[in-house]
């Protein structure tokens, strides 16, 4: 079975400071992985995704995401918050049988204060 | 390229009428559409897996009666919520799966339909 968790529901940074968004997740075999960011009223969109290949993702909007297999995480990582980054953060699991379904974790919030 | 559209972006109906969504896959053919369900402050709960041409796949705890999923091109996946009550007041999120060589295998998410009964 697949699983993900997000450990924090909320996340507050200031404008300009490194941010961090926390994702563990439990597969059997080989994860694939990946974030999404919604804001408000609006679906999901894609920011990045690791299937194999090099432990640092990067994906859009200067966002990067560090796969850790030890650790089995994979944290959302942005070298500069902007304002503009508040939303809510989905990171996602694939499951690897049958239909290929995507499960999703709880969700963070992320605030980036002015 | 890859973009999924829904309508009705938002609904508001009364109590015991019926409610469709259209979801649509514009670029790409998608053979398998997902539905999403989220509450406010919470993550997605997949509904259920339509195959174009086939039944949907409901997940446990959904009523297929209730919500019934049409998949009937590669393009187009429909969900009727059926006599809707209150507590069917949700996001609804719909999903295609791209089986084009460019974005093979890749989801892609609606903006999502904000349904309110009164």
């Amino acid at each position: 079975a697949q699983s993900v968790a997000q450990p924090e529901d909320q996340v507050n940074v200031a404008e300009g400071n490194p941010l961090t968004v926390k994702c563990t997740y439990s597969v059997s075999g080989n994860p694939y992985l990946f974030w999404y960011v919604q804001y408000p009223n609006r679906g999901l969109q894609f920011l990045l995704k690791y299937i194999t290949g090099d432990n640092l993702v990067k994906g859009s909007y200067g966002f990067e995401a560090e796969f850790n297999k030890s650790q089995t995480s994979f944290h959302l990582k942005k070298p500069s918050a902007l304002v503009s980054d508040s939303a809510l953060y989905f990171c996602a699991v694939r499951d690897q049988t049958g239909a290929n379904n995507l499960f999703f974790g709880t969700g963070t919030r992320l605030t980036v204060i002015p | 390229g890859a973009v999924v559209s829904q309508h009705p972006s938002r609904v508001i109906c009364k109590s015991g009428t019926s409610v469709k969504i259209e979801c649509r896959s514009l670029d790409f053919q998608a053979t398998t559409m997902f539905w999403y369900r989220q509450f406010p402050k919470q993550s997605l709960m997949l509904m259920a897996t339509s195959n174009e041409g086939s039944k949907a796949t409901y997940e446990q705890g959904v009523e297929k009666d209730k919500f019934l999923i049409n998949h009937a091109s590669l393009t187009l996946s429909t969900l009727t919520v059926t006599s809707a009550h209150p507590e069917d007041s949700s996001f609804y999120i719909c999903s295609a799966r791209s089986m084009t060589s460019e974005y093979y295998n890749e989801q892609f998410f609606g903006p999502g339909t904000r349904l309110t009964v009164l």
